[in-house]
Parts: structure tokens; sequence; C-alpha cells
């Protein structure tokens, strides 16, 4: 079993819809949580990052964590064709090392 | 924002031979360094944690030996891969934290290594 699980998708969404992507994980000691947005061929930028659970919003994006459940979700409204890229998850026990989830491919058509 | 670059941005070299590829930190100090690798449609994977002034930390199943990370100051890190062989053909990926910002870890654009 993968320390991180995340759907690769591709996930594909009219513009304007709301996106919904999830990450489940097996280590409870996980503390922070991020999301990476990448672009192909590119590295990874960091979009949010909550520290233990709750939520967290910024702009159309709003990152959830469920401790207890093991599951974090990124949503992201009013979906522009520019959101199309490849959403990674990742965790880390101090903030230092991430694991990552494979990436969910995103899609979004005008 | 903090930037990190990589060099080269894509490589192909034949099968036997060693490449160098390096990450710098362009406009901040970085005593910490990553080397991720990732292959197609899949995950990044962390190869190596590079500390300035020290040898590296590897993960699990990663051979010190055949990659071998140098990171000579505080804004720049190398990743020599030698020997390569067709399997080692992926993406590599380097990071840079920034020390005072615990979740400030910033990632170049990456290397496209092809083994030929």
């Amino acid at each position: 079993q993968k320390e991180v699980e995340q759907d690769p998708g591709p996930l594909s969404v009219p513009e304007g819809a709301i996106v919904s992507l999830n990450c489940t994980y097996s280590n409870s000691a996980f503390q922070y949580f991020m999301w990476y947005r990448q672009y192909s061929r590119k590295g990874p930028e960091l979009l949010m990052y909550t520290y233990s659970s709750g939520n967290k919003e910024d702009g159309r994006f709003t990152a959830q964590v469920d401790k207890s459940s093991k599951y974090i979700s990124l949503f992201i409204r009013d979906s522009q064709p520019s959101d199309s890229a490849t959403y990674l998850c990742a965790m880390s026990l101090y903030g230092n090392k991430l694991v990552f989830g494979a990436g969910t491919i995103l899609r979004v058509k005008s | 924002g903090a930037v990190v670059s990589q060099h080269p941005s894509w490589v192909i070299c034949k099968s036997g031979t060693s490449v160098k590829i390096e990450c710098r930190s362009l406009d901040f100090q970085a005593t910490t360094m990553f080397w991720y690798r990732q292959f197609p449609k899949q995950s990044l994977m962390l190869m190596a944690t590079s500390n300035e002034g020290s040898k590296a930390t590897y993960e699990q199943g990663v051979e010190k030996d055949k990659f071998l990370i140098n990171h000579a100051s505080l804004t720049l890190s190398t990743l020599t891969v030698t020997s390569a062989h067709p399997e080692d053909s992926s993406f590599y990926i380097c990071s840079a934290r920034i020390e005072t910002h615990l979740l400030g870890q910033y990632f170049g654009p990456g290397t496209r290594l092809t083994v030929t």
C-alpha cells in the first residue's frame, strides 16, 4: 500500500465548474499537508498548505484536511482553462521531507 | 518569490556515460536542497537530501555511488548520474528550502534525462 493515494485521472470539467481533488494517506503522523500544481515539463508550484486538520481558503482554492479519516481535499471554484495541470498532494511529518501523491491530471474545457 | 533554476533542462546521453545536473537557488541561500525523480504519470520520489558542506542523505533504494550529489555552496547543488543506463531516463527535479520558512521548499523546473 502506498503511503499516499491519489487518483491520477484525468478529470475533465467544463469551465466554471467546481473541481474536487482528493488524497488519502496511511500514516497518521503526517502533520503538514500541501497541494502543488505542476504544468507539463515544469517543476511543482506550491498552491496551499495546511497544518493539522481544518480548512484553508485562498481565492478560488480551498484546502480541507480530515485527519480522522486520513483524507485531504482541494476544491477549485469557477475553474478556468488555465487551471489545467497536474495537481499533486504532498504530506510531511515535520515540514521537511515530502511524500507526494501520484498527481491528478485536471483538464478544464472552455 | 524564491527562484530555483536547473541546468540543463534537457539532456540526451549515451549509455555508460555520466551527466551532471545543476540546481541553483537564485535569490536566496539554501542550506538544504532535495533531489527528486519523476517517471511519467508517477509521483515525485525523493532521492536524496543535500546539505551544504556535508554528505548527502540518500533514500532507501537509491544508489549513492551512481547518483553523486555535491552541495558545494549555499546556492548550488549538483547531481551526477554516473554510468547512465536507459532505465535512468527520467525527469529529475531539485528543490531548495528556505530555512526560516518551514514549508518554503521551492522547486526547480526539472531536467529531462534521456539515455540512449
